[in-house]
């Protein structure tokens, strides 16, 4: 069964702090991985994409990172900000027919003063 | 562009009453989704649109129905509302629902209670 999971579920840290966000996934055959990121009360909006063949890309201080042959990603927070303050979901895309996303449930991060 | 955007932001229903959610895109997508999202449960798929002419169902699409209205309106219709059906409604488009271009924009969401 294709699944994502994610770790921790939530996490709090200090302003200026480093963070890493985990992703597992058992998608199968795999397309692409992306990161949102959902503030509260908003629609989720794209960090990365990554795509088979790519070990890491970076989005400001967002570097998302992909092991396909362990079927991981991290998603690595530099120097948090306040407004880092939100959800984080990992999603999966499969090849097949139809629609083939797979969402992880989120890891919730609060940065705080 | 305004992108996604959805009617209403906020409903309040009465068991067994029924409505539409409205959802629009100026990207020129062709395909839409609809998905709720419930505390603890991250987002589930309710029905999604190909491309226009198109809907299938997706993970959770019992009490629901939705109608490519155009390439652009894709809307949600909740024929008898539920208390199990309270929740966070968010509306999606994409350039395909496949590859490299399935990237989604989501709108702001409309929260449903009902009672």
């Amino acid at each position: 069964k294709n699944q994502v999971e994610q770790s921790p579920q939530s996490l709090i840290i200090l302003e200026g702090k480093n963070c890493t966000l985990q992703c597992n996934y058992t998608v199968s055959p795999f397309s692409n991985l992306r990161w949102y990121k959902q503030d509260t009360g908003r629609g989720p909006v794209s960090l990365t994409i990554m795509t088979f063949s790519e070990n890491t890309k970076s989005n400001g201080r967002y570097t998302a990172t992909l092991d396909a042959d362990t079927k991981q990603s991290s998603l690595h927070i530099t120097a948090s900000q306040l407004s880092d303050s939100a959800s984080y979901i990992c999603v999966v895309s499969a090849y097949q027919a139809g629609t083939a996303l797979i969402f992880g449930k989120g890891t919730t991060l609060s940065v705080s003063s | 562009n305004a992108g996604v955007t959805q009617t209403p932001k906020f409903q309040v229903l009465k068991t067994g009453q029924s409505m539409t959610l409205q959802c629009a895109q100026d990207m020129n997508h062709n395909s839409m989704y609809w998905y709720r999202q419930d505390p603890g449960m991250g987002l589930r798929l309710i029905y999604y649109s190909a491309s226009e002419g198109t809907t299938d169902k997706g993970e959770v699409p019992n009490g629901y129905n939705v109608s490519r209205l155009n390439k652009r309106e894709f809307s949600l219709r909740l024929e008898s509302a539920a208390p199990s059906q309270t929740s966070v409604y968010f509306c999606a488009s994409s350039i395909s629902i496949a590859g490299g271009n399935n990237e989604q924009f989501f709108g702001p969401g409309t929260r449903l209670t009902v009672l």
